[in-house]
């Protein structure tokens, strides 16, 4: 069975400093990896996703994760926080074989001023 | 700009009364997901739907849940009888493929409140 642990349920940071959000993930087979952003009031909206090939993977807005199949884990890192990027986020795991998506609890990141 | 649409928006009722959440997936995407957002338990997955077809509900409370797909542009996902229990955000989100790797397109949701 596949699992997804995000560590921290919440993360707070200043403007212009990084930001590192944690991703664990278990799966018996090869993962496909994501991570979601919620903005308040709104659906999930998809930053990145790893399937094959390259281990760092860029997103949109300037976030970036790097599959680490060693230590099983898929972190979100920005090298500078903007006010905008205040939201929930959401890590997700799927299998090869399957169509369901597991979404980890959630890191919500507050970026202060 | 293709979205996903969810009606209503927000929805109050009372508890023992019927409710039924509209999804209109983005044109052309074959499989649909209904989810369950609460503080307490995130995000939850209900049931999916590929090319209209059910093919997973176990995440469903059978006794009041049920999920369908009249058509390939609409979902519902209706509760009779509603509960406090039930209160909570429902996504509805669809997929161009029915593949792993798809990415899946969120609708803005539904906020239920049952009283």
């Amino acid at each position: 069975a596949q699992s997804v642990t995000q560590l921290g349920s919440h993360v707070s940071v200043s403007e212009g400093a990084l930001v590192l959000l944690r991703c664990n993930y278990s799966s018996s087979v090869p993962p496909y990896l994501f991570w979601y952003v919620q903005y308040p009031n709104q659906g999930l909206q998809l930053l990145l996703k790893y399937t094959t090939g390259a281990t760092l993977v860029k997103g949109i807005n300037g976030f970036e994760a790097e599959f680490k199949k060693s230590e099983t884990s898929f972190h979100l890192t920005k090298p500078s926080a903007h006010m905008s990027d205040a939201a929930e986020y959401f890590c997700a795991v799927s299998d090869t074989g399957g169509f369901k998506t597991i979404f980890g609890a959630g890191t919500r990141l507050f970026v202060k001023a | 700009d293709a979205r996903v649409t969810q009606t209503p928006r927000d929805k109050v009722t009372e508890m023992g009364q019927e409710v039924t959440m509209r999804c209109q997936p983005i044109l052309g995407h074959n499989t649909v997901f209904w989810y369950r957002q609460t503080m307490k338990q995130g995000l939850e997955l209900l049931a999916y739907f590929r090319n209209r077809a059910p093919l997973d509900d176990s995440g469903m409370p059978k006794d009041r849940f049920s999920a369908e797909m009249p058509d390939a542009t609409l979902a519902t996902l209706k509760i009779q009888p509603s509960e406090p229990r039930d209160s909570a955000v429902y996504f509805c989100a669809s997929g161009p493929d029915s593949s792993s790797t798809d990415t899946q397109y969120f609708g803005p949701g539904t906020r239920l409140t049952v009283l």
